[in-house]
């Protein structure tokens, strides 16, 4: 049974850096085809793909936030971490991190989502 | 690149058939998939790759692709499929996913 779980801080001041981790189950992110993504979804608005991580440790991230975003992956842990740099109002809402399948392209399991809000 | 642009609303009565579009060029090349946003919940995948159900979604759900045009069907709609649904494709060009804007299914 595949399983994510998002953990991070509720609140974070604009300019700081956002640190949130993925903590799964179920799989192992070494396996051949297996990758995890973060989504993030602004309050009252639509589902924003951010970035994926491949089991090879190729990375993807959405054009727009290349330069502030970062992903990375602990296989020991069965973690995977996005770090967000320069937050400001826009970057909050609720942060969700989904496995994903190279083979196949879609998300079939996500976690339950973190809200984050940028404020100070 | 893939936008991908999907209906706002789509208001349906309990007991109809909902059809949910998400249209983008040459997205019938594409597996598209959708999946089911219920407020305050995180989303559910209900279709891959144009027409395959996952285990678990019922038989009411069925999906297809064709042309400009991919389109979500929810047969027998009942209250409790009143969520926001969202199509998603890879975005071959640019070798990442894209997300439709939603549409909110109100039954």
């Amino acid at each position: 049974q595949i399983t994510l779980k998002e953990s991070g801080p509720t609140v974070v001041r604009p300019t700081q850096t956002l640190t949130l981790t993925c903590t799964f189950s179920g799989f192992s992110i070494d396996t051949t085809g297996v990758a995890v993504g973060w989504i993030r979804q602004p309050p009252g608005k639509a589902l924003e793909w951010l970035a994926l991580i491949y089991w090879d440790d190729d990375k993807r991230y959405i054009p727009s936030l290349k330069s502030r975003i970062t992903i990375a992956k602990d296989t020991s842990k069965n973690q995977v971490v996005l770090t967000l740099t320069g937050v400001g109002p826009v970057d909050t809402g609720t942060y969700f991190c989904a496995h994903h399948s190279f083979h196949t392209s879609e998300f079939d399991f996500w976690g339950q989502g973190t809200l984050v809000t940028v404020s100070s | 690149s893939s936008v991908l642009t999907q209906p706002p609303s789509v208001s349906v009565a309990p007991g109809m058939t909902a059809k949910i579009t998400c249209g983008g060029s040459s997205i019938d090349t594409e597996g598209v998939h959708w999946y089911q946003q219920k407020p305050g919940q995180a989303p559910v995948m209900v279709m891959y790759y144009d027409s395959d159900r996952p285990s678990g979604i019922p038989e009411r759900f069925s999906g297809s692709n064709s042309g400009n045009t991919a389109t979500l069907t929810i047969s027998g709609v009942d209250p409790g499929d009143e969520a926001d649904y969202y199509c998603q494709v890879w975005d071959v060009g640019q070798d990442l996913p894209v997300f439709g804007g939603g549409t909110k299914l109100t039954v």
